[in-house]
């Protein structure tokens, strides 16, 4: 079974500040990881995402993840935020051979004039 | 078109009524899928196509909710005899590849139906 944990539901960072958002997935396969950000009334959009190969992942906007595997970890970082990062940030993950994701509930993320 | 486009961008629905919602992939995306996002909760999958063969309907959550994409483009989500829970937003996404979830997503901006 696929499952991810987002610590966190909400997030205020000041501008200019370190973003970090935690994310914890259980699964049974290798699995594929993926930060996606929704800004208001609009749909989801990928951030990144692992599959294979190297476990640090860099992403639009600045930000990236680093896969780790001892900690089932996932967290997403970007080292200095702007107000245009403010929206919501959802996890997720699925099976290598999937067809389908498994979100997490989502960390809703202010950024601080 | 440039994205995926789902209609309406709101729906408010009696009780007991009937709905569909409409999700027009991007031309040529063989894979389509339905999720539903309740209120401060993640996307949760409903079901996959895959041209206009449904592959995977397993997160239907009663036999309320069916779905179609009969010519393998355009596809329907009905819900008959809506109740309170159906409430959230749901979305639509299409694939350039064969549903493999590293390929790629387009995801639309969602369907709001609230149920009163």
């Amino acid at each position: 079974a696929q499952s991810v944990t987002q610590l966190g539901s909400h997030v205020s960072v000041s501008e200019g500040a370190l973003v970090l958002l935690r994310c914890n997935y259980s699964s049974s396969v290798p699995p594929y990881l993926f930060w996606y950000v929704q800004y208001p009334n609009q749909g989801l959009q990928l951030l990144l995402k692992y599959t294979t190969g190297a476990t640090l992942v860099k992403g639009i906007n600045g930000f990236e993840a680093e896969f780790k595997k001892s900690e089932t970890s996932f967290h997403l970082t970007k080292p200095s935020a702007q107000m245009s990062d403010a929206a919501e940030y959802f996890c997720a993950v699925s099976k290598n051979t999937g067809n389908q994701f498994y979100f997490g509930t989502g960390t809703s993320l202010t950024v601080i004039p | 078109g440039a994205g995926v486009s789902q209609s309406p961008r709101y729906k408010v629905a009696k009780r007991g009524q009937d709905v569909a919602l409409r999700c027009d992939p991007i031309s040529g995306h063989v894979s389509l899928f339905w999720y539903q996002q309740a209120l401060g909760q993640g996307p949760e999958f409903l079901t996959y196509f895959q041209n206009e063969a449904q592959l995977d309907k397993s997160g239907l959550p009663s036999d309320r909710f069916f779905a179609e994409r009969p010519e393998g483009s355009v596809s329907t989500l009905k819900i008959q005899r809506t109740q309170q829970e159906d409430s959230a937003v749901y979305l639509c996404a299409s694939s350039l590849g064969w549903g493999q979830t590293n390929y790629g997503y387009t995801f639309g901006s969602g369907t709001r139906l609230t149920v009163v």
